[in-house]
């Protein structure tokens, strides 16, 4: 099974500012098969990110993704007060799924 | 717009097992093309995996949970289930039932349940 670590566990910046979020695989992945979810208090995930650096559709371009094999990064450029909330990471990993342990953002 | 939405007891006790059910609109399980998936989140944690079925029957478990875990389709209801046996504690957690594209990522989420096991 292949293990996402996410960096760090709790991100404490201000609107305005710049986010990087890192995800950590213990095994290379497809880019294809990475993604990124939001999750706000009391709702679902929404999806941001899929194959590493597509937006999924109606989401802002202050968010993007990079990277490959084992190292990915989910950048949001500017910080609006809606972009505080967890944020995961996930891999599919033929025919297997599994998430990083999630990224806080919170409010400075 | 698809939707889903899960339902059942809110409440199992030890030992039983939990039975949920997925009521997909805006789209047709039966037209293929998507993995239909369960997953949950245990209280304040991260999210688990369990499983999905493909429209034809075709299914694939978390190893974690395997022994335990049947999903099963029925496309004349447009609805998918989960059945997960000998329940303790540790299996409470908000369960959310999601279409999974063949590529790998979850593009649409139910609103999510919170099943408690508990006597």
């Amino acid at each position: 099974e292949i293990v996402l670590t996410q960096s760090p566990g709790t991100l404490s910046l201000s609107p305005g500012e710049r986010a990087t979020l890192s995800c950590r695989a213990s095994q290379s992945v497809s880019s294809s098969y990475l993604a990124w979810y939001q999750q706000k208090p009391g709702q679902a995930p929404r999806l941001l990110i899929y194959g590493a650096s597509s937006r999924a559709t109606g989401i802002p371009d202050r968010f993007s993704g990079s990277g490959s094999g084992t190292d990915f990064t989910l950048t949001i450029s500017r910080l609006e007060p809606e972009d505080f909330a967890v944020y995961y990471c996930q891999q599919y990993g033929r025919p297997g799924y599994t998430f990083g342990q999630g990224t806080k953002l919170e409010i400075k | 717009q698809v939707q889903l939405q899960e339902s059942g007891p809110g409440l199992v006790k030890p030992s039983q097992t939990l039975s949920l059910t997925c009521t997909v609109s805006g789209g047709s399980i039966s037209s293929g093309g998507y993995y239909w998936s369960w997953i949950r989140q245990h209280p304040g944690k991260g999210l688990e995996w369990i499983g999905y079925i493909y429209y034809s029957g075709s299914t694939y478990y978390n190893p974690s949970l395997k022994s335990r875990v049947t999903i099963s389709v029925d496309t004349s209801k447009n609805q998918f289930s989960l059945k997960l046996s000998s329940v303790t504690a540790a299996d409470t957690a908000v369960y959310y039932c999601a279409r999974i594209t063949l590529s790998g990522w979850v593009d649409y989420w139910g609103q999510g349940t919170l099943v408690t096991v508990s006597s």
